[in-house]
């Protein structure tokens, strides 16, 4: 069964402080891995795809990393507006479209 | 360009009554994917169609739900005789094509609550 894991599930940094959050996952044949964003009371903001490993991808102070067992969203020099729940996913081969999700990890960054 | 719409984007319902939850894609998207946010717990698949077709309903409970996309008009989720642990939050997305890995944009959800 396809799984996706994210951790931490909660993350407070400062202003500025610079991190990385984590998406493993056990996938049949990786077609696409997807991270949104969310914030409360809404519906997931799309960020990147990765299709491969070694793809990476970058949207301003975030960048996306892609290993074949996971992938790392890290941002740089975080602002408050950067608080939000960070979705990982994953669309596995065999012509399924469903995306199976990660948990979340919750951000939160104090001025 | 309009992204994808969905409403009512809160519903309060009794239970036993019928709940109905309406998406439209976006301008050019031909498939629609649903997906339930329980409290605490992750986004889950339940079904995806396309117009007037339901390609794969793994992720729908057997009873009570079904799910159409009609030729003409939004896509509807249907919840019979709702009972309190259907209360979450009902995501749309939407795609152009079912291409690998294309991106699904999503709706801004509806809070179902069943008092």
């Amino acid at each position: 069964e396809d799984q996706v894991t994210q951790s931490p599930e909660a993350l407070r940094l400062q202003e500025g402080e610079s991190s990385s959050l984590n998406c493993s996952y056990t996938v049949s044949g990786l077609r696409g891995l997807f991270w949104y964003r969310q914030d409360p009371g809404k519906g997931p903001e799309f960020l990147f795809t990765l299709y491969s490993a070694g793809e990476e991808k970058e949207k301003e102070r975030l960048k996306a990393t892609l290993t074949k067992k996971e992938s790392f969203l890290h941002i740089t020099a975080p602002k408050p507006e950067d608080s939000a729940t960070y979705l990982c996913a994953v669309q596995a081969g065999g012509g399924a479209q469903k995306l199976v999700f990660g948990q979340g990890t919750r951000l939160t960054i104090n001025p | 360009n309009a992204g994808v719409m969905q409403n009512p984007r809160h519903l309060v319902r009794r239970r036993g009554q019928e709940a109905r939850l309406r998406c439209s894609p976006m301008k050019g998207h031909s498939h629609v994917y649903w997906y339930r946010q329980l409290p605490e717990e992750g986004l889950k698949f339940m079904v995806y169609l396309q117009k007037e077709n339901i390609i794969d309903e793994s992720g729908m409970p057997k009873e009570r739900f079904s799910a159409e996309f009609p030729k003409e008009g939004p896509s509807i989720l249907r919840i019979q005789q709702v009972v309190r642990g259907d209360s979450a939050a009902y995501f749309c997305a939407s795609s152009p094509s079912p291409q690998p890995a294309d991106t699904q944009y999503f709706g801004p959800g509806t809070r179902l609550t069943v008092l």
